[in-house]
């Protein structure tokens, strides 16, 4: 079956430039996108198609993907940021979905 | 607007049976592709299964540890998705979330998400 490797956990002061990464073999073929999960509340896209920012997702988000490794970026991290990070591709089929095992970004 | 609303959770033995359904509104049921995700508590987010429209062929795919036991179903007369869970095991509990598949250029992701129904399989 097919993985994606996501860091259990990161941990930035405010300001500082939180880095999330994100490794599948599938990667140099598919998208990755990125889901933030606050506690209790449902998953929001934050990053489609490797490195676009849907509306109303705040200009300090980026993504970008390189090879078999998808990035995920928050310049300036903020304390409201704090949540779980989870990556989300296909294996290279396109028919199997998978989520990555999700990192616990910590701001203060 | 996407409004998805899960329910059926509840509480089941091991080996129990349980059919979760999502009613949806705010955009063509028939044309769309449709998802299960659910997340153990504490855990993360794990993909279970997803259905397309009858369009596009009325095919399933699921997850491997839930393929043969789960079967995922739709009525597009009732704008209403289904999840048969069948042969439940203590490690199926989870927020069982209902999705809608956003598709662009042959590429999708989760778009629409319910607020999720809790199944817990306990004896």
């Amino acid at each position: 079956s097919y993985e994606l490797t996501q860091p259990p956990s990161v941990s930035v002061s405010p300001g500082q430039t939180a880095r999330i990464t994100c490794s599948g073999d599938a990667l140099p073929k598919k998208y990755a996108y990125w889901y933030q999960q606050k506690s209790g509340q449902a998953p929001v896209l934050v990053i489609y198609e490797d490195s676009k920012r849907p509306s109303g997702i705040p200009e300090r988000f980026s993504g970008s993907s390189s090879g078999t490794m998808a990035t995920l970026t928050i310049s300036g991290a903020q304390v409201e940021d704090e949540a779980d990070y989870y990556c989300y591709s296909t294996d290279s089929s396109g028919n199997l979905v998978v989520f990555g095992g999700g990192t616990k970004l910590t701001v203060l | 607007e996407v409004q998805l609303v899960e329910s059926g959770g509840g509480l089941v033995k091991p080996g129990g049976s349980l059919r979760l359904s999502c009613a949806a509104s705010g955009f063509t049921f028939s044309n769309a592709w449709m998802s299960w995700v659910r997340q153990a508590p504490g855990k993360g987010l794990e993909w279970v299964g997803r259905i397309k429209s009858k369009t596009d062929g009325g095919t399933t795919d699921y997850a491997a540890p839930v393929k043969g036991r789960f079967t995922i179903s739709r009525d597009d007369s009732k704008n209403t998705l289904y999840l048969q869970m069948n042969s439940l095991k203590t490690e199926d509990t989870a927020v069982y979330y209902c999705t809608k598949p956003t598709c662009s250029g042959g590429s999708c992701y989760e778009g629409g998400w319910g607020q999720g129904t809790l199944v817990t399989v306990s004896s």
